[in-house]
Formats: structure tokens, sequence, C-alpha cells
């Protein structure tokens, strides 16, 4: 079965750097994204993967390893604004998004 | 440019209604998706349209139909409502539908089923 793995929630705090994590098993790989979704809104697009590396967009970067099935989004000088849950997605053989559950991430001052 | 949109914005329905879920986009986009947002659980795919005329099933389709008469609409229906349907449905749409293609997503409607 296709599996997407990140840890459910996680606190980290203003101003700080946090770095989420996960790891898929999908069938096929066309790509990873993640994107940002604020409580009772919709999930907005942030990165893209699809070569192994670092992707760096402003205070936002994003990281593949598609030997290791793993990625990571790295948030450096949190703001209270970036309080909100993260979406890692990977593009099937199909060309079908399939979704973590993803990651409640709450800042603190 | 709105983007997409959705609507009801929220709906309450009584089990064995029928509903359709209304979602516009005006970015001349190919495809467009419609999923279901559930507490714990990732983003699933109900169905999907690569291109106006065409559709196809996604991961969790039994219980909703879609249609793609234009570019622009996509509408799904719920023929007959069950509780296990109460979700945020989410309309989203892309270029093409190929691999590095980003979907776009409309601002859900939240349904509940009684």
């Amino acid at each position: 079965g296709q599996n997407i793995d990140q840890p459910t929630e996680m606190t980290a705090t203003e101003g700080a750097i946090v770095q989420i994590n996960c790891t898929y098993q999908t069938s096929g790989f066309n790509g990873l994204f993640w994107y940002q979704q604020h409580a009772g809104e919709a999930p907005t697009f942030l990165s893209y993967n699809v070569l192994d590396g670092l992707e760096e967009k402003g205070r936002f970067s994003s990281f593949l390893s598609r030997s290791k099935g793993y990625s990571y989004l790295l948030l450096k000088e949190l703001q209270m604004k970036d309080s909100a849950s993260y979406l890692c997605a990977v593009k099937d053989s199909n060309y079908q998004l399939i979704w973590g559950a993803g990651t409640k991430l709450i800042i603190k001052p | 440019i709105a983007g997409i949109t959705q609507a009801p914005t929220s709906q309450i329905l009584a089990a064995g209604r029928r509903m359709t879920l209304r979602c516009t986009q005006d970015m001349r986009h190919n495809a467009m998706y419609w999923y279901r947002q559930d507490l714990g659980l990732g983003l699933r795919l109900i169905h999907y349209s690569n291109t106006a005329g065409t559709t196809g099933k996604g991961e969790v389709p039994d219980g909703y139909s879609v249609s793609r008469a234009n570019t622009d609409d996509f509408p799904l229906t719920l023929a007959s409502a069950v509780p296990s349907q109460t979700s945020v449905y989410f309309c989203a749409s892309s270029d093409d539908g190929g691999a590095q293609d980003t979907q776009y997503f409309g601002p859900g409607t939240r349904l509940t089923v009684l």
C-alpha cells in the first residue's frame, strides 16, 4: 500500500528553527510537495522537490532523498503566523497526489 | 481573479437527501479534483478530471458522482447522503495534471450529514 508518515504535532518557539520530517512509500514517484494549511482554510502550495537535495525559498527550505524515501521542510526565523498544519504529498506513478495526515505546528512566544 | 470558488461554504443535510457541491475555476486549468479531509487523515481523492468531458475515480469514489461539461465547472453530487460523508470537501485545479503540476485549492465546503 501507499503510505506517507509525518509527525502529528510539533511545538517550536518564535524566532527558532524547526524541521518537519516526512517519509513515504508509494507506487512510483513523480515529485514531493509541501503545502501549508491554516486552521479552517485551504491548503496552499509551499514547495516541490523531484531531484535529491535542498530547495530554498526564503525562510522555507525543503529537502529530498529519493533513495531513503525521505523529505523534510525546514522553517527558519519562525513567526507566529507560521502556526499551521504542514502537509506532505507525493505524486505517484498515476500522477495522483498521496497525502500525509499533516503536522500541526504550534509556535510559542 | 477569483481562482477557485466553492459553494456552499457550509451545509447541514439530512441523511438520504441529495446534495451538489459546486466548484468553479477561472484559471483555465485543464485538471480538476475533489478531495475530502477528515480529522487525523490526509486529503483523500474522490474524483478527478484531466480535461473537460472526462472524469476518473479516486481513492474514495463510492457515494459520489461528478461531471465535467466544461473547463470551468466541476460539481460533486452526493446522491443519497449518509453520516459518514460528513467532512470538509475541497475542490482543486491544476494546469495539466502532470508530474510538476501544482494543485490550487478552493476554500472548501464543510458538510454535516445528520
